[in-house]
């Protein structure tokens, strides 16, 4: 099975500040399609997940483009450019290109 | 917009059955890619259960698959979640989830229910 490992767990962050979190997987994610099978969500308090990337690098409907999504076969980044208040919640990394589907423990943003 | 909604029970007996639904709004279930259950334990992150394709296919997580089946009812628009021999492992949140819309020939989960909270309890 596939392991996820986010990092950090806990993410203060000043408003207007950059924020990073990184995913580890511990096999390649790469499909033999050439896409990187990791999508992000986040799950706000008290809502239930919602996507904000998938494909590694490719932004869903309707998500802020502060919201950015990089990586290679088994490192990955979500970067939010400038964070703002409402951005606070879980982020967790997916992935989706074996089963049993898995995500990372998550990561807690939070505003300074 | 595309809806989901669980129902079931809030509590349930050690040993028993969790049986949920998650009913589909404002969309056919047969035009979804695929369907979702993941689970949240109190105070922990989220935990992916299985999921049950348009083709007919199911794949289980493989720490639940003996106790799991995930299954679908096109008459009433919903899918069903059944685990068997429950323990206090399994309280969480459930939530429901479906991949509908997609995007680049690419199919995440785009719509998810508000989640369900069960306890597993005598």
């Amino acid at each position: 099975d596939i392991v996820m490992t986010q990092s950090p767990l806990s993410l203060p962050v000043t408003p207007g500040e950059p924020a990073s979190i990184s995913c580890r997987s511990s096999q390649s994610l790469l499909h033999r399609n050439g896409h990187k099978y990791v999508d992000w969500y986040v799950q706000r308090p008290g809502q239930s997940p919602q996507v904000l990337i998938y494909l590694a690098s490719n932004r869903a409907s309707g998500v802020p483009d502060r919201f950015s999504g990089s990586g290679s076969g088994t490192d990955f980044t979500l970067k939010i450019s400038r964070v703002e208040a409402e951005d606070v919640g879980v982020y967790y990394c997916m992935q989706t290109v074996e089963t049993p589907y898995s995500f990372g423990q998550g990561t807690k943003l939070e505003i300074k | 917009q595309v809806q989901l909604q669980e129902s079931g029970p809030g509590l349930v007996k050690p040993s028993e059955t969790l049986s949920l639904s998650c009913g589909v709004s404002n969309f056919s279930i047969n035009n979804g890619f695929y369907w979702a259950w993941i689970r949240q334990p109190p105070g922990e992150g989220l935990e992916w259960i299985g999921s049950l394709y348009r083709s007919g296919t199911s794949y289980y997580s493989p720490s639940l698959k003996s106790r799991l089946t995930i299954s679908i009812d096109t008459t009433r628009n919903q899918f069903s979640l059944n685990l068997d021999s429950v323990t206090a492992a399994d309280t969480a949140v459930y939530y429901c989830a479906g991949a509908v819309a997609g995007a680049d020939h690419y199919y995440y989960m785009d719509v998810w229910g508000k989640g369900t909270s069960v306890t597993v309890s005598s």
